[in-house]
């Protein structure tokens, strides 16, 4: 079983307040991923990371930012929050055993964030 | 570019019967394909991979897929779904540096 949190499950907020997805992992991972998802639409990376201090943007543009400060640790920030930001997001990692790609991607249950 | 197609939306299925989800992808290189499933209000967990080798591979739940480079398909099959069968199911393409995702195919399970 996956060893991956986010919390908080389900967040409701006004515009333009700050928040902060959290994620965490307990397996050691050193690749982190933050997934956006939409129905009806297909996952979109917007972030990733390789390990400390690494941050990524992924193939969609998003205004959240990141930062890897420990490996277990990989939280996502909104500055200020705007109703284009309601969506799923989830957050993932990944293992690699040496220099092999496992290929699996392990994924927590996702916050699912409504901006008002 | 990479890119996943799942052609169907929503599909529904009787409990017993047998079940076929497609997948077609777009890739410049012997890609590595997986199938993903989510459960209601959970995140998303491997059903199985190809990286190279046997065509036809195996996963978890008594599912399996099978890869076609000639029609650029990774299409998974079910002999006899189970009620519990019932969730959103991923189709992804990619290597080490990223996997792209499908927009996934919602099952449905009938008495």
């Amino acid at each position: 079983e996956a060893d991956i949190y986010q919390t908080p499950r389900y967040l409701v907020i006004g515009t333009g307040k700050k928040i902060t997805l959290e994620c965490s992992q307990t397996m050691g991972h050193d690749k982190m991923y933050w997934y956006q998802q939409d129905p009806g639409m297909e996952l979109h990376l917007i972030h990733y990371s390789y390990g400390v201090n690494s941050t990524e943007k992924g193939d969609l543009s998003s205004e959240s930012t990141v930062s890897r400060i420990r490996t277990e640790h990989f939280p996502l920030t909104l500055e200020s929050a705007r109703p284009s930001h309601t969506s799923q997001y989830l957050c993932a990692s990944s293992e690699y055993r040496g220099t092999q790609f496992t290929g699996e991607l392990f994924f927590g249950e996702g916050s699912r964030l409504t901006v008002l | 570019a990479q890119s996943v197609t799942q052609p169907d939306i929503h599909i529904t299925v009787s409990e017993g019967a047998s079940l076929e989800l497609r997948c077609n992808y777009s890739y410049g290189a012997t890609p590595y394909l997986f199938w993903y499933v989510q459960s209601p209000g959970q995140g998303l967990q491997l059903l199985l991979k190809y990286f190279s080798g046997d065509t036809l591979v195996q996963g978890i739940k008594g599912f399996e897929a099978e890869f076609k480079r000639s029609q650029s398909s990774f299409n998974l099959r079910k002999p006899s779904v189970h009620w519990s069968d019932a969730a959103e199911y991923f189709c992804a393409v990619g290597d080490e540096e990223k996997l792209t995702f499908g927009t996934g195919t919602r099952l449905t399970i009938i008495p």
